[in-house]
């Protein structure tokens, strides 16, 4: 059972700007300044795109960014594109004895 | 370029113990945290467990009862071993890395495991 709550799905036009939301508790986004995001193409290995909820590592592009409010982060891709389309995860460091948690992840389609 | 590589038999049996190596190459094990994670089908990931060069591990408190990780850095290789499988424990299993307070960088590619007998 996942700690962090996602949508299901979220789907758009290519060009156009999603948001894919991550709610979690004071045990994890609360406790810390830790949000991580990944995107997974399937039969590959996840691939970070977004950690300390905003940054970007190198050879991510721009158009993926992150925030967060309180126990809710999310993050944005603009300009979509065919090749964003994946599974996305959320995950953070908890204070529980599970240590580190991931979503329940976003299925994202580009129309 | 640090590379994390799983390997193992992917047919267990049920009531078997699931025992995968993951082979680190390119890099040193050292300050590391040495991670399995698994993503069942049409499932999220979940964390399984980490260990550290030390041997300090921690556990995924729904899986501890059936895990054992260990570390041979003599070879550059970490271990898994899961007890008493079940086809809820088939699945995608993934080796990573990370730096303590940070997060998985680096992954091996994942191998898939099927409990069936």
């Amino acid at each position: 059972q996942s700690a962090l709550t996602q949508p299901a799905s979220v789907s758009g036009s290519p060009g156009q700007s999603i948001t894919i939301s991550c709610s979690g508790t004071s045990g994890d986004f609360g406790a810390y300044n830790y949000v991580y995001w990944f995107q997974h193409h399937p039969g590959k290995a996840p691939r970070v795109v977004i950690y300390d909820v905003n940054n970007r590592p190198s050879g991510v592009s721009n158009r993926f960014s992150g925030s967060r409010s309180g126990n809710t982060a999310s993050l944005t891709i603009s300009g979509l594109q065919a090749e964003d389309e994946a599974d996305y995860y959320c995950s953070s460091h908890t204070t529980s004895s599970t240590l580190y948690v991931f979503g329940n992840g976003t299925k994202v389609t580009v129309l | 370029q640090v590379q994390l590589q799983e390997s193992g038999p992917g047919l267990v049996k049920p009531s078997e113990t699931l025992s995968l190596t993951c082979t680190v190459s390119g890099g040193s094990m050292n300050i590391y945290h040495w991670t399995w994670i698994r993503q069942s089908a049409g499932k999220g990931l979940e964390w399984i467990g980490r260990l550290n060069m030390n041997g300090n591990s921690n556990y995924n408190p729904s899986l501890k009862s059936r895990v054992t990780m260990s570390i041979d850095s003599s070879t550059n290789q970490f271990s898994l071993k899961l007890d008493s499988v079940t086809a809820a424990d088939s699945a995608v299993y993934y080796c990573a890395r990370n730096v303590p307070g940070t997060t998985f960088f680096i992954w091996g590619q994942g191998t898939l495991v099927t409990v069936s007998s």
